[in-house]
């Protein structure tokens, strides 16, 4: 079955760290791959999104993610981060075979100033 | 664009009772979606609709839980009778049509089984 996974449940980082989450999903067909964010008290946002071509995608607010297809992996990154960042971060994937959209467990990340 | 909107924001209701949550998506969506999202974890889907038929419904606890989308557009969202375990955030999603497309969330029914 179709699954997704995030390494990291809890991040606590200041403010202008690096940022990496690690998200990889079980599907080995094709797939659509993306963040989502939820800040404090908002609905999900689409953070990026992969569908195909260049692997390394940038979305907004300085986020990039890079698609590593033989490691069934989607890892999002941020050089900088900031206090406005803290928020829970969603993986998910869409696979054409499954025809649906999973999400993983989430990360929440608090940056202190 | 208008979003996805969801009614109510939030409800209470003891156990046993019953209650119904509504979605209307984006215009021309084809694609709906029910999560649950319990405290702490991550959105799990319920059920997705392609126009008005169901894909999956496979994680929906059938006994209790059902959902229509009638002609195609808005949902609802049912449960009868509520456990405590149905705490939870249900979230509509709704996108163009499955591959290659986004899905866009709505601001979600916080419901409180008591």
């Amino acid at each position: 079955a179709q699954s997704v996974s995030q390494h990291n449940h809890h991040v606590i980082l200041s403010e202008a760290a690096s940022l990496e989450l690690g998200c990889n999903y079980s599907y080995g067909g094709t797939v659509n791959l993306f963040w989502y964010v939820q800040y404090p008290g908002q609905h999900l946002q689409l953070l990026l999104k992969y569908f195909s071509g260049d692997p390394l995608v940038k979305g907004i607010k300085g986020f990039e993610a890079e698609f590593i297809k033989s490691k069934f992996s989607f890892n999002l990154r941020k050089p900088s981060v900031q206090w406005s960042d803290t928020a829970e971060y969603f993986c998910a994937v869409f696979s054409g075979g499954y025809n649906k959209l999973i999400f993983g467990a989430g990360t929440r990340l608090a940056v202190h100033p | 664009e208008a979003g996805v909107a969801q009614s109510p924001r939030y409800k209470i209701i003891e156990k046993r009772q019953s209650v119904a949550f509504w979605c209307n998506p984006i215009s021309g969506h084809a694609t709906l979606y029910w999560y649950q999202q319990i405290l702490g974890q991550g959105p799990k889907l319920l059920i997705q609709f392609q126009n008005n038929g169901v894909v999956d419904d496979s994680q929906l606890p059938k006994d209790r839980f059902s959902a229509e989308r009638l002609k195609g557009v808005d949902s609802t969202l049912k449960i009868q009778p509520a456990k405590l375990e149905d705490s939870a955030v249900y979230l509509c999603a709704s996108s163009l049509r499955g591959v290659n497309t986004e899905a866009f969330f709505g601001q979600g029914t916080r419901l409180t089984v008591v």
